[in-house]
């Protein structure tokens, strides 16, 4: 089975704090992603990387950034914190290829920033 | 990628299979139907997907009509523990990179 896990399921963080957000998947897989989701607004891509070193915007990039230095790793760091980044965070992985190839998520990391 | 529409919710007994549909009258021939769930405080959980055939795994069958216009996602010996929203996605082969999950539908499974 293909295994996304991320560092933390709750975070508390304070306003203007720099914010690491960790994701391993140990399936190899070369397509990992980072969400957030929010009651009404659904789910909503940050960003998202094909290789290593390698990252690409989602709709919603603003106040985040991204690492991913080694394939099986996918950090999201939100620069600032602010309040309107508390959500719940999700990160996902791939395999390549396109529409016929699951995203298989990680539990999540609900973030609340103070 | 076309938009689906599912119910809202529905209800099913324990050990009874559940059958939950979708409709996605605007597919096109390259797109394929994902069937993920969600259940509560947790990430969403991949449960099968398909193009044109039924295809069936250890989760679920999925059912695609001829004219792939709605599908039925089935699982057969509803527990408790799928008790879930469960979430109807198509997805074009060129789709791009994101997931886009609608409202999905709220399946209460009841002892």
């Amino acid at each position: 089975d293909v295994k996304v896990t991320q560092s933390s399921r709750y975070l508390v963080k304070r306003t203007g704090e720099k914010v690491f957000l960790e994701c391993v998947q140990d399936m190899d897989h070369e397509n990992m992603f980072w969400y957030r989701q929010d009651p009404g607004l659904g789910l909503r891509l940050i960003y998202f990387s094909y290789d290593v070193k390698m990252k690409e915007k989602g709709d919603i990039p603003e106040g985040y950034s991204v690492s991913r230095e080694k394939k099986e790793r996918f950090s999201l760091i939100l620069e600032s914190a602010s309040t309107n980044q508390t959500s719940m965070y999700l990160c996902a992985s791939s395999s390549p290829g396109q529409g016929d190839q699951p995203q298989h998520f990680g539990d999540g990391t609900r973030l609340s920033i103070l | 990628d076309a938009k689906t529409t599912q119910p809202p919710s529905m209800d099913c007994a324990e050990g009874r299979a559940a059958n939950l549909p979708c409709n996605h009258s605007t597919i096109s021939g390259n797109e394929y139907v994902y069937w993920y769930r969600q259940i509560h405080s947790q990430g969403p959980q991949y449960i099968i997907h398909g193009l044109k055939n039924n295809e069936t795994n250890e989760m679920a069958s999925l059912i695609i009509t001829e004219d792939r216009k709605s599908s039925t996602l089935i699982l057969p010996h509803a527990t408790l523990r799928d008790t879930a929203v469960y979430y109807c996605i198509v997805r074009g082969y060129n789709a791009g990179n994101m997931l886009t999950f609608g409202g999905g539908t709220r399946l209460m499974v009841k002892p």
